[in-house]
């Protein structure tokens, strides 16, 4: 199965600044990668798929890129609704997989 | 609005089993491929069954296969996983999710119910 690797495991940010996560495909997954915000007690919640398009209802201030096997998820100015861990998820193959997620907390 | 409401998640001792339940409500849940996603404590998010439509299509991780078991209400808007043979291994937050139109993506969540394993 295609393995993901997200990094780094923890990135300290101030309130305002732009963040930008990383996540890795142990192959090709073309642009069929999707990021995922968890907050604690809360449902996950779609933020992007095929890379880089924004799920219904997202702010603008988040951003996908990337294909192939390396992707990106920069959020441009971050909101204090934003401190969470964000996890990166392949469909293109068979099991889908996720990465072991991203924690974004305030520096 | 979706709204996906798991339950029946609980302590259990190796071996053991447990049902746990998804209530869907706010779309047309027949048509809908439903998965069971979970999270151990501390690792990351693990795909571990769906079920189409129908129940046609069902499918289990090999980390599961041969003692979990998915199935569907669609009359009650309910989906399920029956869980044997459970391990400490499979202590983790269940998570129901609507799979989209595009294989594999997951576009709803639920806030997920807990199953902790251990003697």
């Amino acid at each position: 199965e295609i393995v993901m690797t997200q990094s780094p495991s923890t990135l300290s940010v101030s309130p305002g600044e732009r963040a930008t996560l990383s996540c890795r495909a142990s192959q090709s997954v073309s642009n069929n990668l999707a990021w995922y915000q968890q907050k604690p007690g809360q449902a996950p919640r779609l933020l992007i798929y095929g890379a880089s398009t924004r799920a219904t209802g997202i702010p603008a201030r988040f951003s996908g890129s990337g294909s192939g096997t390396g992707f990106t998820l920069t959020i441009s100015s971050l909101q204090s609704e934003d401190f969470a861990v964000y996890s990166c998820q392949q469909y293109n193959d068979w099991p889908q997989t996720f990465g072991q997620g991203t924690k974004v907390e305030i520096k | 609005d979706v709204q996906l409401v798991e339950s029946g998640g609980g302590l259990v001792k190796p071996g053991g089993s447990l049902r746990v339940s998804c209530a869907a409500s706010g779309f047309t849940f027949s048509p809908y491929v439903m998965n069971w996603v979970r999270q151990a404590p501390g690792q990351g998010l693990e795909w571990v069954a769906s079920i189409s439509g129908s129940s046609t299509y069902i499918y289990y991780a090999d980390s599961v296969k041969g003692r979990f078991t998915i199935s569907r209400d669609n009359a009650k808007n309910s989906l399920y996983l029956q869980m044997n043979s459970l391990r400490a291994e499979d202590t983790a937050l269940y998570y129901c999710a609507r799979e989209s139109e595009l294989a594999g993506l997951f576009d709803f969540w639920g806030q997920g119910t807990p199953v902790t394993v251990s003697s």
